[in-house]
């Protein structure tokens, strides 16, 4: 079957840097993307792997590996509305988009 | 650019009535739009892919008699909530990618709508 993994909460103070894990096992990979989610709110798209190695834009990076079945997202600087939920989705063989669960993260002062 | 309009943002009903939820991309021409379900603290769960100018593809396991899919233009598709019931409170989200939106492009998300069954 298809399987992505995240921690499903982690709590980081401002200011501070925070790594937020995905392994996938997916049928094929056409790359991967991070999403941002607000509470009560739709994601929003934040980067897109397909490649390995790390893509920065600002203070969000988002790093992949394929023969690892492995990409994390890097935020910097952490302000508090970075509080949210952080899906990791991949594009499978047949191009279609497997989600996490997402990552709650807690920004405390 | 690539901005995706969803109507209503909430809505509540009574059990058995019908709700229509329209979803539209504003500036870009939608071929595919995707429909998505989100009960609280889990994930995205696609529930149909609707096309334009043909039926749409639903999920197994998602009812389409009960969860009725439009998408008669480029630039709107509606799903339609028939006969709900509580257990259908849910957050509703749809999303596009563009005309030129290959299977490796960013989805552009709608605001969702808030349905609640009483």
């Amino acid at each position: 079957g298809q399987n992505i993994d995240q921690p499903t909460e982690m709590t980081a103070t401002e200011g501070a840097i925070v790594q937020i894990n995905c392994t996938y096992q997916t049928s094929g990979f056409n790359g991967l993307f991070w999403y941002q989610q607000h509470a009560g709110e739709a994601p929003t798209f934040l980067s897109y792997n397909v490649l390995d190695g790390l893509e920065e834009k600002g203070r969000f990076s988002s790093f992949l590996s394929r023969s690892k079945g492995y990409s994390y997202l890097l935020l910097k600087e952490l302000q508090m509305k970075d509080s949210a939920s952080y899906l990791c989705a991949v594009v499978d063989s047949n191009y279609q988009l497997i989600w996490g669960a997402g990552t709650k993260l807690i920004i405390k002062p | 650019g690539a901005v995706v309009s969803q109507h209503p943002s909430r809505v509540i009903c009574k059990s058995g009535t019908s709700v229509k939820i329209e979803c539209r991309s504003l500036d870009f021409q939608a071929t595919t739009m995707f429909w998505y379900r989100q009960f609280p603290k889990q994930s995205l769960m696609l529930m149909a892919t609707s096309n334009e100018g043909s039926k749409a593809t639903y999920e197994q396991g998602v009812e389409k008699d009960k969860f009725l899919i439009n998408h008669a233009s480029l630039t709107l598709s509606t799903l339609t909530v028939t006969s709900a019931h509580p257990e259908d409170s849910s957050f509703y989200i749809c999303s596009a990618r563009g005309n030129r939106g290959t299977g490796n492009s960013p989805l552009h998300f709608g605001n969702g709508t808030r349905l609640t069954v009483t």
